[in-house]
């Protein structure tokens, strides 16, 4: 089944680092667009970042120069650095299969992360 | 302050048809970016439900169907069912801003 699956979220105290993974199943990351988009509790859907097939690397204003992400064509696993965390940075995070059109047909369940001291 | 607009709700009796509106501008859906839907069941993850404007993924029913003109796009849904009751996002690209963007969701109540 063509499926991602996030892990690493968790509560943090602000100003912390966490880093989020994406494994995917039955589809090679490294040859797609991938996606995460997050969601505070009880707000809508924001875009965070995302990384094309050829590597190149695009952020979210909110989240550019704490968060970076990257991909271990290895493992098939797509990550999420978040560095410098802060209490606007809780929500549920997603990791999407991306097409070249943005469309993102593939979503895992999300893990949550929690900033608060 | 979402990129593009949604009504935060809207509501129709079973069977009926409803339609979401998504406004954008002329850096986004106006340029000819793609618009793209989204379903969001309580407590679930987002699934695609539309793609490309107006095409839908294998399994969404015929039910739901997109359009786009100009800077706005629309969501239809006909024969509105119970299970239809969720929250739907459009999304797009901004060449301004160079980013994907969403818009703010809005709340679908079967009455």
């Amino acid at each position: 089944e063509v499926q991602v699956v996030e892990s690493g979220g968790g509560l943090i105290q602000p100003g912390g680092s966490l880093r989020l993974s994406c494994v995917a199943s039955e589809f090679t990351v490294s040859t797609n667009y991938m996606t995460w988009v997050r969601q505070a509790p009880g707000k809508g859907l924001e875009w965070v970042s995302l990384i094309s097939s050829g590597g190149r690397t695009y952020y979210a204003d909110s989240v550019r120069g704490r968060f970076t992400i990257s991909r271990d064509d290895s493992k098939n696993t797509l990550y999420l650095q978040m560095n410098s965390l802060r209490a606007e940075d809780t929500a549920v995070y997603y990791c999407a299969r991306t097409s070249t059109r943005y469309y993102m047909d593939v979503w895992g369940k999300g893990t949550t992360v929690t900033v608060s001291s | 302050q979402s990129v593009l607009t949604q009504p935060p709700s809207v509501s129709g009796a079973p069977g009926q048809r409803v339609t979401i509106s998504c406004t954008g501008s002329s850096s986004n859906i106006g340029a000819g970016y793609d618009v793209h839907w989204y379903q969001q069941l309580p407590g679930t993850a987002p699934k695609l439900l539309i793609y490309g404007n107006n095409n839908r993924p294998s399994g969404v029913p015929d039910r739901f169907s997109g359009s786009k003109s100009g800077t706005s796009a629309s969501l239809a849904i006909t024969g509105l069912q119970a299970e239809d009751e969720a929250d739907y996002y459009c999304q797009s690209y901004d060449s301004s801003l160079s980013d994907v963007v969403f818009g703010g969701g809005t709340k679908l109540t079967v009455l």
